[in-house]
């Protein structure tokens, strides 16, 4: 069965630190992995897709990591904002269809002054 | 440019009752994706219109039923509303790319609660 597992499931951090959030995954076969922000009652925002030849995308402060091998992806978000706090989704698609799109549960970061 | 835009934002129905919820998807995007999101879970995929047709779903029952307009506006309807129906739909569009699926672009969705 195809699954998503992040960790840790919620993270309190100080505002301008670091934190780096995980993703695991079964998905086979794989396609591309992607990263989503979700505000609070607000939809998913694209932060980064990542395709099986790439190992690092960057936006802005978030930066992504994938490792196809051992199939996992990490999100590093530097210089921590207020604004950061939101869940952050890890997505992995399967054959490249809509149907195989398998969305972890989420990691609900808040970012404390 | 106005994003995936979806209606109502916010509804309470009661058991049994049907719903439907309406998408307008990002300018030059002619394909729409419907998801269901619980408290505290991630979306699952319900299904995906383009050219007005059904094109994959997911594994929800037939009680969940959709339709795509000619100006790739889509609808969700749910019949016979059960209380586990409750939750957060999300609507997101995406241009046509032969069934393997592009960026989304996802609407602020529509929080749907069932009493």
């Amino acid at each position: 069965k195809n699954q998503v597992e992040q960790s840790p499931q919620s993270l309190i951090i100080l505002e301008g630190k670091n934190c780096t959030l995980q993703c695991n995954y079964t998905v086979s076969p794989f396609s591309n992995l992607r990263w989503y922000k979700q505000d609070t009652g607000r939809g998913p925002v694209s932060l980064t897709i990542m395709t099986f030849s790439e190992n690092t995308k960057s936006n802005g402060r978030y930066t992504a990591t994938l490792d196809a091998d051992t199939k996992q992806s990490s999100l590093h978000i530097t210089a921590s904002q207020l604004s950061d706090s939101a869940s952050y989704i890890c997505v992995v698609t399967g054959s490249g269809s809509a149907r195989q799109l398998t969305f972890g549960s989420g990691t609900q970061l808040t970012v404390l002054p | 440019d106005a994003g995936v835009t979806q209606s109502p934002t916010h509804l309470i129905k009661t058991r049994g009752q049907q719903v439907t919820l309406r998408c307008s998807p990002k300018s030059g995007h002619d394909t729409v994706s419907w998801y269901q999101q619980a408290l505290g879970q991630g979306p699952q995929f319900i299904f995906q219109y383009y050219e007005e047709e059904e094109r994959q779903r997911g594994n929800f029952p037939d009680r969940f039923s959709g339709h795509q307009f000619p100006n790739y506006s889509s609808e969700l309807n749910v019949n016979a509303l059960l209380l586990g129906d409750s939750a957060l739909y999300l609507c997101a569009s995406s241009p046509w790319t032969g069934g393997v699926i592009g960026e989304l672009f996802f609407g602020e969705g529509s929080r749907l609660t069932v009493l």
